[in-house]
């Protein structure tokens, strides 16, 4: 099992642009969610999913978007780029365990 | 508010020594759980240990053990034994209550532990 992925692993961004991360699993979880990290601090939750076609907002979720198709994908669509969104995301997913699964980032950055 | 709270920004420790790395928490629910995740240099999230609020043991796996005061709201992650490749950051997590809060983790912003030979 490849468990969770994530692509692009980097990009650098202009202000104003769009891009999707990608993030898949394999592992057959219900529950997905996307965390950003910054400098020296700790992950902040932006958006979750139950599972598909059921997304909700976590706790920094402005300039962002999901959606959630397929019980395998969960991309995090970023529109119009700010230097605040500079960040490492990652991608998470979870059995019935409460142990999450992470991906191994993207490192992202808005100039 | 819920939250998690580690004082040590860095620890150092030496080869084959233990180490306690702390961490508290604060929520007024009664069914919560506690993870402690480390990040090495390369960057990605390792998940090391949980602890359920109604777990009685401490929960222990391989040489981290998380030492679980219900009373003083603390969850100190302990690892026995230290070696060159502990040296990471270490973030404790929890989950709050059964409802929808249950699926989110917060992070503490973490403590960089440095194990000298």
């Amino acid at each position: 099992n490849a468990g969770v992925t994530q692509t692009p692993k980097f990009r650098i961004l202009k202000i104003g642009q769009s891009m999707t991360l990608q993030c898949t699993q394999d592992m057959n979880h219900n529950y997905m969610y996307w965390y950003r990290q910054d400098p020296g601090m700790g992950l902040k939750l932006i958006y979750y999913s139950v599972g598909a076609g059921i997304t909700d907002k976590g706790e920094v979720p402005n300039g962002y978007n999901v959606s959630r198709s397929t019980t395998e994908d969960f991309p995090l669509r970023l529109e119009l780029a700010a230097p605040s969104q500079t960040s490492v995301y990652f991608c998470a997913s979870r059995s019935d365990s409460y142990e999450q699964y992470f991906g191994p980032g993207t490192r992202l950055t808005v100039t | 508010a819920q939250k998690i709270t580690q004082t040590q920004p860095g620890m150092f420790v030496q080869e084959k020594e233990a180490v306690t790395l702390d961490c508290t928490y604060d929520t007024s629910d009664q069914s919560y759980g506690l993870f402690w995740y480390k990040q090495p240099s390369s960057g990605e999230m390792i998940f090391l240990i949980y602890q359920g609020s109604y777990d009685e043991q401490n929960a222990t796996e391989g040489r981290y053990s998380l030492n679980f005061q219900k009373a003083r709201k603390s969850a100190n992650l302990v690892i026995s034994a230290s070696q060159l490749g502990d040296s990471a950051m270490y973030f404790c997590a929890a989950r709050w209550g059964l409802g929808a809060g249950s699926y989110q983790l917060t992070f503490g912003k973490g403590t960089k532990l440095s194990v000298i030979p």
